[in-house]
């Protein structure tokens, strides 16, 4: 069955420090693995978006990696600020088009503290 | 540039009344589109999709109907809502990349 897990549920930290979020998948075959932030509240915003042969995708303080032979992927905040607080959703779609077979993780839900 | 424009984006009904969310692209032609519904903790889960007008394809069976009366217009209906229907509704449009890109969102309380 295809699935994506996303840990951990939810992360609290300090404004300025670096976190790592973690995305697991099932999904075959493969096309393309993206994240997505979002606000609460509202829909959500693409962050990065690789295919199989990426191995790394930055957006300005967000990084993105993936192995595609283990089937991860995490995503790094770098110095992270208080509009970080959101939901960070990992997205795995098995082809290129039809975003009707695209499958959602549940996402990481971060908290930026002063 | 491409726009989603999404409303309302709350709404409150009672139990048995009727409903409509309405969905618009701007800025592109015969865009894939979709209706997602997201509850708390949970990934977004696909209601809809349409990949051309009238064209209205449903992953679950429901108490809601998708309707696609023009190119770039996706409406989310039910007829008699129901408790269970409450949560955040989502529109999404996508291009032949499959990157969707979503709308604001619309929050449903059904009493």
């Amino acid at each position: 069955k295809n699935q994506v897990e996303q840990s951990p549920q939810s992360l609290i930290i300090l404004e300025g420090k670096n976190c790592t979020l973690q995305c697991n998948y099932t999904v075959s075959p493969f096309s393309n693995l993206r994240w997505y932030k979002q606000d609460t509240g509202r829909g959500p915003v693409s962050l990065t978006i690789m295919t199989f042969s990426e191995n790394t995708k930055s957006n300005g303080r967000y990084t993105a990696t993936l192995d595609a032979d283990t089937k991860q992927s995490s995503l790094h905040i770098t110095a992270s600020q208080l509009s970080d607080s959101a939901s960070y959703i990992c997205v795995v779609s098995p082809t290129v088009a039809g975003g009707f077979k695209t499958i959602f993780g549940a996402g990481t839900r971060l908290f930026v503290k002063a | 540039s491409q726009t989603i424009h999404q409303w309302p984006a709350t709404l409150v009904q009672p139990v048995g009344s009727p409903l409509s969310l309405e969905c618009t692209v701007e800025g592109t032609s015969n865009p894939n589109l979709y209706w997602y519904r997201q509850a708390a903790g949970r990934g977004l889960q696909l209601l809809f999709y349409s990949v051309g007008i009238g064209q209205i394809s449903s992953e679950v069976p429901q108490n809601l109907s998708a309707s696609r009366p023009q190119d770039r217009q996706f409406i989310l209906s039910s007829k008699k809502l129901l408790l269970s229907d409450s949560g955040f509704y989502l529109c999404a449009w996508s291009e032949n990349t499959g990157e969707l890109f979503f709308g604001e969102g619309s929050r449903l309380t059904v009493l």
